[in-house]
């Protein structure tokens, strides 16, 4: 049973256009989170998603960021008009959907975005 | 606003040494609490996950302990090795489905 996946692994924009970060979660789950880890800094919660809907987007940065997690297909991460900022890891964590209300994450490896 | 802070920022032990990395969170309603391990540039790989009814966790050399009500969490390491030597993060699961992560503690183990 693979793992969380994310691609790409290391990603470089120039200022001012768009990332685009992907995560196909474990075979079975349908919950995705975005994490971001700037320099030096802990990990911060951007969005939770289950498929099709937005379900807590109270990390999001309100402009150039944008999330979604089709009915097929893997979570996407859009940040358009990028600034050096951005630049961070990019982590996407997933669970399975369960009787329990929380359930416990698994990591992908995070994509690498460098902004220059 | 949950904050979860860990202490000591670094760690270095050579190695053989037991030690204990330490975690607080400021809201003690929790759900969950997870130690995960980051090597750099990788990813997160979970250690181990202590349920709020729980007390401890134990898988291998590490045990981990939790006490809702004061709000601390301990991470215990036997007999380290230098293969241990990662950055050790904290994590509380809360009143939604969000992990709120400290900063870490960088382990090296020389040796």
């Amino acid at each position: 049973n693979a793992g969380v996946m994310q691609n790409p692994r290391h990603l470089v924009r120039r200022r001012g256009q768009e990332a685009r970060l992907r995560c196909s979660p474990m075979k079975g789950h349908s919950h995705v989170y975005w994490y971001r880890q700037l320099p030096e800094e802990g990990l911060k919660f951007m969005v939770y998603l289950q498929k099709e809907n937005i379900i807590d987007e109270s990390g999001m940065p309100k402009e150039r960021f944008s999330a979604e997690f089709p009915k097929e297909g893997p979570s996407i991460l859009r940040i358009q008009q990028v600034v050096r900022g951005d630049s961070a890891a990019y982590f996407c964590a997933s669970s399975p959907p369960s009787g329990t209300l929380f359930n416990e994450q698994f990591f992908g490896p995070g994509t690498r975005l460098t902004v220059l | 606003k949950q904050e979860v802070t860990q202490i000591p920022a670094a760690l270095s032990v050579p190695e053989g040494e037991n030690l204990v990395l330490n975690c607080s969170f400021t809201d003690s309603a929790i759900y969950n609490l997870q130690w995960f391990r980051q090597d750099p540039g990788k990813g997160l790989t979970s250690l181990l996950l202590i349920q709020s009814s729980q007390r401890e966790q134990t898988s291998g050399r590490l045990n981990a302990s939790l006490d809702k009500s004061s709000g601390r969490s301990t991470l215990y390491i036997a007999a380290s090795q230098p293969g241990d030597s990662a950055t050790y993060l904290c994590a509380v699961q809360g009143g939604s489905e969000k992990l709120v992560f400290g900063k870490g503690t960088k382990l090296t183990v020389n040796p």
